[in-house]
């Protein structure tokens, strides 16, 4: 049963960098076609798709935020790290992360609880 | 970047209804397309990917449809647990996700 939970601070001031860990159970990243993902969600909006890592370490990212963001995973913990820079009230949302299934595309079939993040000073 | 829209914006259906919900890409993505489904304050669902495939333990009442730049999600009898937001999103390039359609039963 895969399983996946987002942690993190709840608050963040504007130009401050946002960190989030999702910890994950089930697979592994170790393992050859799994991929992690991260979407956000602002509050009464609709899902935005952030990046991902795969079980190789490549990584994509949306190229809209590129330039603010970094995933990186931990395997032997089963985690996985997203970092946003200059963090604006705007960035306000749920964070969500998300597995996709080994060697499909983008899209996700377990998805984590969320966390929301406010921006605020 | 893909825009994707979907229509109407909110339904309000009656149980045992069919409904339909369309979702337009502003670019042909194939059949890289999914659905999901979202519940107050909870996380998004896969209903539905490569267009028609339905994800396991989903209700078979539920169909997709549609290729290209035109897709739909199908209920075919609405149930009262069938109230929530849906979503369609392309993964052609990259991911996005439409603006939503709320469904309240």
């Amino acid at each position: 049963q895969i399983t996946l939970k987002e942690s993190g601070p709840t608050l963040v001031k504007p130009t401050q960098t946002l960190t989030l860990t999702c910890t994950f159970s089930g697979f592994s990243l170790g393992t050859h076609g799994e991929g992690v993902g991260w979407i956000r969600q602002p509050p009464g909006k609709a899902l935005e798709w952030l990046g991902i890592v795969y079980w190789d370490d490549d990584k994509r990212y949306s190229p809209s935020l590129k330039s603010r963001l970094t995933i990186t995973k931990d395997t032997s913990k089963n985690q996985v790290v997203l970092t946003m820079t200059n963090m604006d009230p705007l960035d306000t949302a749920t964070y969500y992360c998300a597995h996709r299934p080994p060697y499909e595309l983008l899209w996700f079939d377990i998805w984590g609880q969320g966390t929301l993040v406010t921006v605020s000073s | 970047d893909i825009q994707m829209t979907q229509s109407p914006s909110t339904l309000s259906p009656s149980v045992g209804d069919r409904v339909t919900i369309t979702c337009r890409a502003s670019q042909g993505v194939g059949t890289w397309l999914a659905w999901y489904q979202q519940k107050p304050g909870k996380a998004p669902k896969l209903l539905i990917y490569k267009a028609s495939t339905l994800q396991s333990g989903v209700p078979s009442r539920f169909s997709g449809g549609g290729s290209g730049t035109e897709f739909t999600l199908t209920i075919s009898s609405l149930q009262p647990d069938d109230s929530a937001t849906y979503y369609c999103q392309q993964y052609d390039t990259y991911a996005t996700f439409g603006q939503g359609t709320k469904v309240e039963v």
